[in-house]
């Protein structure tokens, strides 16, 4: 079935310091990739998206593409902010009608001042 | 804007008391969703509904119970709880056939059974 890999966490960064959080994937067809973040205390919300191999899904300084070619859906931010500090979930949803997420596991990041 | 709300936020139980979790939206979303989320498990989908009086299981649904008969409610009831419960319980909503993939997360309910 399909399913995703994040590396696992906790990582902690230094403000202003250089984000990848890695995801890969397992799927059939070509399913749509999304990047949720869950703040402290609160529930999960999407962060980006990217629905076709080689889109680039962009929000708040986060980038992630689609690599159909090595199935990945990497995280990155160039300079990150305490305020960054969450847990980011990888997610993908295969391409048939109602097809539920599926989620990663979940990295923790911690961003330092 | 209320958006996806859950009670209760918190609940402790004794093994094998029942209790129902609440989660109701008002964004008219066909499609509902409960998952549990784990340390070391990431969330994990225990059962989802495409529409009023449609339920299907997911990945972890031993244990729960659930029903659709509202598009606006979607309980999920613990019938004999049991230590293995133990966790934080999230609804999540969007539009039908799952749209754009965009799931809208409820603040959570965290559930310690002892």
């Amino acid at each position: 079935g399909d399913s995703v890999t994040q590396m696992e966490g906790p990582v902690t960064l230094s403000e202003e310091a250089f984000l990848t959080i890695n995801c890969t994937y397992t799927a059939t067809g070509y399913p749509s990739l999304f990047w949720y973040v869950q703040y402290p205390g609160e529930g999960l919300q999407l962060l980006l998206k990217a629905t076709k191999a080689d889109d680039k899904g962009s929000n708040k300084g986060f980038e992630a593409t689609y690599r159909k070619e090595t199935t990945s859906f990497h995280l990155e931010k160039g300079s990150v902010q305490v305020s960054d500090s969450a847990v980011y979930f990888c997610a993908l949803r295969g391409n048939s009608g109602n097809t539920p997420l599926v989620f990663g596991k979940g990295t923790r990041l911690s961003v330092i001042a | 804007n209320a958006g996806v709300t859950q009670t209760p936020k918190f609940q402790v139980l004794k093994t094998g008391q029942s209790m129902t979790l609440q989660c109701a939206q008002d964004m008219n979303h066909e499609y509902m969703s409960w998952y549990r989320q784990d340390p070391g498990m990431g969330l994990r989908l225990i059962h989802y509904s495409v529409g009023a009086g449609i339920t299907d299981q997911g990945e972890v649904p031993n244990g729960y119970n659930v029903s659709r008969s509202t598009t606006e409610d979607f309980p999920l009831r613990l019938l004999s709880a049991a230590p293995s419960q133990t966790s934080v319980y999230f609804c999540a909503s969007t539009i039908r056939g799952l749209g754009t993939g965009e799931l809208f997360f409820g603040e959570g309910s965290r559930l310690t059974v002892l």
